[in-house]
């Protein structure tokens, strides 16, 4: 079945480092990936979000990459700040769905030590 | 703008007790409404979804059930609760169309006892 691959699954950064957290998917229908930050006790916060017409989508210090070819998009943080510090999910849209269902990664910890 | 809401914020109850979890939006119309579970330190576990009043589509055979009784009102049951049914539940919105875009809310923490 569709299936959606997230690494690592922790990642530690030094405080105005950047991060990386990269996806990878297996549905080539798939046409609409977003990023959701959890933190601690909270639900999912949509962050950003990357349609497949678009290569590349940046919003202040967050940017999202895609490679359709490949079947890989990623998550990058520039300059991070201990406020970054939490859960980040990536999901790719079920494509062959007649609804809006996504497919989740397993969920990356992110900590930034100040 | 809309806003999401989800009660009650934790609840602990015993095996076998009743369970009712309820979400509510605001400032939408048509939106389609999804339930998910989240068990500690995993991922998201799509469990029902609903493109309108009275359609429920259940995506893992379990021991809950879901309604949906009004437009935006979403509703999460269980006759009697068991150990594995514990975790974060979570409430979604999607603008009706299927944008793919969703919208969480706070959630709710069940422990079964």
């Amino acid at each position: 079945g569709e299936n959606v691959e997230q690494h690592p699954s922790t990642l530690s950064v030094q405080e105005g480092d950047s991060a990386v957290i990269k996806c990878t998917y297996s549905d080539s229908a798939s046409n609409y990936f977003p990023w959701y930050k959890q933190e601690l006790g909270k639900g999912p916060q949509l962050i950003i979000d990357i349609r497949s017409n678009v290569g590349e989508k940046k919003d202040q210090r967050i940017a999202v990459t895609l490679n359709k070819t490949a079947k890989h998009f990623s998550l990058h943080i520039t300059e991070t700040q201990p406020e970054d510090s939490a859960v980040y999910f990536c999901a790719a849209s079920k494509g062959s769905s007649n609804t809006g269902k996504l497919i989740f990664g397993q969920g990356t910890t992110l900590q930034v030590k100040p | 703008s809309q806003t999401i809401h989800q009660w009650p914020a934790t609840l602990v109850q015993p095996v076998g007790s009743p369970l009712s979890l309820e979400c509510t939006v605001e400032g939408t119309s048509n939106p389609n409404l999804y339930w998910y579970r989240q068990a500690a330190g995993r991922g998201l576990q799509l469990l029902f979804y609903s493109v309108g009043i009275g359609q429920i589509s259940s995506e893992v055979p379990q021991n809950l059930s879901a309604s949906r009784p009004q437009d935006r009102q979403f509703i999460l049951s269980s006759k009697k609760l068991l150990l594995s049914d514990s975790g974060f539940y979570l409430c979604a919105w999607e603008p009706g169309g299927h944008t793919y875009e969703q919208y969480f809310g706070p959630g709710t923490r069940l422990t079964v006892t």
